[in-house]
């Protein structure tokens, strides 16, 4: 079946460290997407990428780096530069001009 | 910029009950996309109806409608006979067409349905 996978669903990270989160989509989307959960906020956009090999931040992208060395795979990395990284990350897909996303099931973050 | 606004934080129903979920948005564009998701307390991201602004008729799936009033840039969903299972954060959203599709979230409604 085709969709999106994130890996790992839980992740503790100790303060400092940097850490990548993985989002592999086997739908042939074009796009891909990665947004932050945090309570109250609701989804606050990362960064995002049309095409391989190129990619834009988002709203919040400080912090935060990406790749985009094949279409399937978007991976984030979460640098100690983040201030707040504790928190619930989505990684999305879609194909371009036709509206709507498909999600990942998410990676909980949490820095200790 | 485009702003989505959700104005209910928290709501809650009995069961079989309709209850309606309030979203406005601003934007200065003509041709967009306007969607619900449902994010239950798995967290799984799941797309409940979706809206094209060129369409005067409002989408329905199921249960679920919408009452899309375009010049009052208005987006509420509508769930009607609601069950148990309809418990969850909902999500209203925006994206414009043929741009770079990025999808702009309100903060959310967490819905109770009360057995």
């Amino acid at each position: 079946d085709g969709g999106i996978t994130q890996s790992p669903k839980y992740l503790f990270r100790k303060e400092g460290q940097n850490v990548t989160l993985s989002c592999e989509q086997n739908l042939n989307h074009d796009a891909m997407y990665w947004y932050r959960q945090d309570p109250g906020q609701g989804l606050r956009l990362i960064y995002y990428s049309q095409i391989v090999n190129d990619f834009q931040k988002g709203d919040i992208a400080e912090g935060y780096s990406v790749s985009r060395e094949k279409k399937e795979s978007f991976p984030l990395t979460v640098t100690s530069a983040q201030k707040n990284p504790t928190a619930f990350y989505l990684c999305a897909s879609s194909i371009l001009a036709v509206g709507g996303y498909t999600f990942g099931s998410g990676t909980r973050l949490t820095v200790v | 910029a485009q702003t989505v606004t959700q104005s209910q934080p928290e709501m809650s129903v009995q069961e079989a009950e309709t209850v309606t979920l309030s979203c406005t948005y601003d934007t200065s564009e003509n041709n967009y996309y306007l969607f619900w998701y449902k994010q239950p307390p798995s967290r799984q991201m799941i797309l409940v109806i979706r809206q094209e602004a060129y369409k005067q008729q409002n989408a329905t799936e199921n249960r679920f409608s919408v009452n899309f009033q375009k010049a009052a840039k208005s987006f509420s969903l509508k769930i009607s006979d609601s069950q148990l299972g309809d418990t969850a954060m909902y999500f209203c959203a925006f994206t414009q067409m043929n741009r770079d599709d990025k999808i702009i979230f309100g903060k959310g409604t967490r819905l109770h349905i009360l057995p």
